[in-house]
């Protein structure tokens, strides 16, 4: 079945530095992919998508570019403000046929110090 | 335009007993999703419904049960509570649940069982 691998977390980097997590899929066919955050105490936010290979998801400084080749959907941004403090999920829809279903990795909290 | 609300928002059961969980999705969203989100398991895909009909289902046991009503709500149900239930459970709307259509995250109900 489909599935999604998230790097280990959690990471913790200084305002400023640029941030890099990677992210993997298994997927059958050819899946949307997606990076939602979540914010303490709150839903998830989509931050960004793609829906074919080759395009790049960008929203609020941060980038992804949907790789087939090498099955990769990493998030980055080239400089992070503590604000950017939450807990980041990458995610996959198989687009055969009508449906919702996203499937997540286990997601990855990140801490920025001033 | 209102967001996806969820109600309760917080709930302490014990063991064996049933809950249900509410889900109001955005005005004029036909789609509704429901995820349960763990710190060992991640998040993970119960159901999703649409025009009052399961139209994708979990790998749940059938303790977890839900419903969509005319006007788009949505209710789960969970009987004969297990501690291992103790989760953030998380609904999301979507137009049509499908192609580009974005998902939108309730803030979540969180369920205890003791």
């Amino acid at each position: 079945g489909d599935s999604v691998t998230q790097m280990e977390g959690p990471v913790t980097l200084s305002e400023e530095a640029f941030l890099t997590i990677n992210c993997t899929y298994t997927a059958t066919g050819y899946p949307s992919l997606f990076w939602y955050v979540q914010y303490p105490g709150e839903g998830l936010q989509l931050l960004l998508k793609a829906t074919k290979a080759d395009d790049k998801g960008s929203n609020k400084g941060f980038e992804a570019t949907y790789r087939k080749e090498t099955t990769s959907f990493h998030l980055e941004k080239g400089s992070v403000q503590v604000s950017d403090s939450a807990v980041y999920f990458c995610a996959l829809r198989d687009n055969t046929g009508a449906n919702s279903k996203l499937t997540f990795g286990k997601g990855i909290t990140l801490s920025v110090r001033p | 335009k209102a967001g996806v609300t969820q109600t309760p928002r917080y709930l302490i059961k014990t063991r064996g007993q049933q809950v249900t969980l509410s889900c109001s999705p955005i005005s004029g969203h036909r789609s509704v999703s429901w995820y349960q989100q763990t710190p060992g398991q991640g998040l993970q895909f119960l159901f999703e419904y649409f025009s009052e009909t399961q139209r994708n289902k979990g790998n749940f046991p059938g303790r977890f049960s839900g419903r969509q009503f005319s006007n788009s709500r949505s209710e789960m149900n969970v009987s004969t509570l297990e501690l291992g239930d103790s989760a953030l459970y998380l609904c999301a709307s979507s137009l049509y649940g499908e192609g580009n259509n974005e998902q939108f995250f309730g803030p979540g109900t969180r369920l205890t069982v003791l």
